[in-house]
Order: C-alpha cells, then structure tokens, then sequence
C-alpha cells in the first residue's frame, strides 16, 4: 500500500539530547514537509523540500534540521537548541508543492 | 498576512442534526483550500481541495463550498463516526513559494 510512515510513533527525549524523526513515502511525491501541532493551534510549518537535495525552512525552523538524500526519505532532526520541542510532529507529501498534500501518522515527542 | 481563522472552536451535535463548520480566510493569491479530518493521536485525512469561489465537493454527508472570503464544511445528518477534528487550510502564493496555512480547527462531536 502506498503512503507516509513515520517512526517511531511516540519518543523522549532527555533534555539536552538531539533525536531524529524519520518519515519515509513510497508516494512518488516530489515535496515533503514537516509540520507542528501544539494544543489549540494550527500547524505550522517547520522545513519543506520540493526536490532531492534541496529543503526550505519554514516559519519555525529555530532549532531543527533536516536532509533529503533521497526522494522517499524526509528526516527531521530535533537539536538541543529547540527550547519547547514536546510537540506533535507531522511529515507530509504532495506530488508537487502546490497540490493537496498527504499526512503519515505522526510521531508524539516528550521532553522528560 | 495570510490568515485562516475556523469558527466555532467545539461543535457537539445530536445523530441527524445537520450543521455547517466555517473557515474564514486572507491569502495573496489563492491558490487552493483544503479541508482535512483529523482522529486524536493520528495524522490529518485530506477530504476536499476548492480552487475558485462558486465550487462545491461533496463526499458521503459533507459538503465543501468556497466563496472569496470564506469556505463551509456543510455536515448532513451526521453520525457519531463523524466525531473528528477539522481542519482547514489555504495555499497562497505570498513568499515566494506555495505553503499551507492551516487553522486552529473545529472540534466536532456527534451525540447518538
């Protein structure tokens, strides 16, 4: 079946540490995005990639980083340096940038 | 600054009582509205994408319009399985390139 995994689906995290996030598309899709969801908010857009080798910060990219080395894999790199990083944490994909975009599940991660 | 603004927040309704969720917007260049379902603890569920006012989706008891300010998630005799989060999001073409803005959401319940 074709869609967005992301692993794993729940992390901590010990404060000072970086953990990665994967996500992974057997899509086909040329972009990939990484969204956050906090409670009562909208998402907001962390990176986005339109094409391999290349990605984009979005409006809060302080303090995460990430790589696209290949097309089906979008990994999100949370750093020490992001100060609120207990969040929800979603990876998208759409064929192009400016069509509907598709969701994996998400990955919940807790500062402990 | 684009803008998505979803009304009310929390909406519980009877089994069969029809209602309408709304997603009041500003975009430069609007380039496509998008309406998700989401489940707690999962990824958002695209449902409709709306290009230009006037056009109308339907899937199964909902209904998605757009007009140039605004867009309606029309709920016909909903069921309990309804029970879900919406969201609503635009593309505008501000910045360059195309992002998604999304509102904060609207928290449905449906009440056998």
């Amino acid at each position: 079946d074709g869609g967005i995994t992301q692993s794993p689906k729940y992390l901590f995290r010990k404060e000072g540490q970086n953990v990665t996030l994967s996500c992974e598309q057997n899509l086909n899709h040329d972009a990939m995005y990484w969204y956050r969801q906090d409670p009562g908010q909208g998402l907001r857009l962390i990176y986005y990639s339109q094409i391999v080798n290349d990605f984009q910060k979005g409006d809060i990219a302080e303090g995460y980083s990430v790589s696209r080395e290949k097309k089906e894999s979008f990994p999100l790199t949370v750093t020490s340096a992001q100060k609120n990083p207990t969040a929800f944490y979603l990876c998208a994909s759409s064929i192009k940038s400016n069509t509907e975009a598709f969701f994996g599940q998400g990955t919940r991660l807790t500062v402990v | 600054e684009d803008q998505v603004t979803q009304s009310p927040e929390a909406l519980r309704l009877q089994e069969g009582e029809s209602s309408s969720l709304n997603c009041s917007y500003t975009v430069s260049g609007l380039r496509g509205l998008f309406w998700y379902r989401q489940d707690p603890g999962k990824g958002p569920e695209f449902l409709f994408t709306l290009y230009s006012a006037g056009e109308e989706k339907e899937k199964e008891r909902l209904k998605a319009t757009l007009t140039k300010k605004e867009s309606f998630l029309h709920i016909t005799a909903p069921k309990p399985e309804d029970s879900a989060t919406y969201l609503c999001a635009v593309q505008g073409s501000s910045g360059g390139y195309n992002k998604l803005i999304f509102g904060a959401g609207t928290r449905l319940a449906v009440h056998p």
